[in-house]
């Protein structure tokens, strides 16, 4: 069976330094990789995702950027962190040749940034 | 663009009431549709999805029907429980290669005994 780990679980920042959120994938080969953010008391806001390898699409313009060194990871990076990169990062997958297209997501990253 | 509009929440039932999430989508073209569940701390959970006008998803006593003609897919469970406290997501999403899902906002659900 397919899994999807994320860590770490929760991180506390200070403004200005660096990030890097890693997902991995389990039981799967080439699947769809998706970042979102979650604000407090908000919806998901899809950040990036990438359908290969050194493929990474940016949805929203920010100081945030992805990569994808291999099939079954996707890391989350930023080089300076803004008080408003807090929040709920939540890593997914799913597979491009499935009809309904479900996306299967992890247990997520709560990020916050002092 | 496509968008998925939720109705607001908090939504505060007692045990065995009756559930309706309200969802409507905005779609150029013939999308599936998701509601996902989010439990405290947790990331999202399929709950259930259809894929085509008039289908039915259900899981776990939930149900939903996509409307095409009210553009809709609204959420009903007949009897709720308290371990249904938590936060729903209506979603939509096209067949194809990156599948990116659009999510409604999120409607907190609290069940009391």
């Amino acid at each position: 069976s397919q899994t999807i780990h994320q860590w770490p679980a929760t991180l506390v920042q200070p403004v200005g330094s660096p990030l890097s959120l890693e997902c991995t994938v389990e039981g799967t080969s080439n699947p769809n990789l998706y970042w979102y953010r979650q604000a407090a008391g908000r919806g998901l806001q899809l950040l990036f995702y990438s359908v290969g390898i050194g493929q990474i699409s940016s949805e929203v313009p920010q100081n945030l950027s992805a990569s994808r060194p291999q099939d079954r990871q996707f890391i989350l990076s930023s080089k300076k962190l803004l008080l408003s990169d807090s929040g709920f990062y939540l890593c997914a997958w799913s597979v491009g040749d499935r009809v309904a297209y479900e996306q299967f997501f992890g247990p997520g990253t709560r990020l916050t940034v002092l | 663009g496509d968008s998925v509009t939720q109705m607001e929440g908090p939504v505060t039932l007692s045990e065995e009431a009756f559930l309706t999430i309200n969802c409507t989508y905005t779609a150029t073209g013939y999308p599936s549709l998701f509601w996902y569940v989010q439990y405290p701390g947790e990331g999202l959970q399929l709950l259930l999805k259809a894929t085509k006008a008039d289908d039915k998803g259900s899981n776990k006593g939930f149900e939903a029907t996509y409307r095409k003609e009210t553009t809709s897919f609204h959420l009903e469970k007949g009897s709720v429980q308290v371990s249904d406290s938590a936060v729903y997501f209506c979603a939509l999403a096209y067949p194809g290669t990156a599948s990116k899902l659009t999510f409604g906002t999120g409607t907190r659900l609290q069940v009391t005994l």
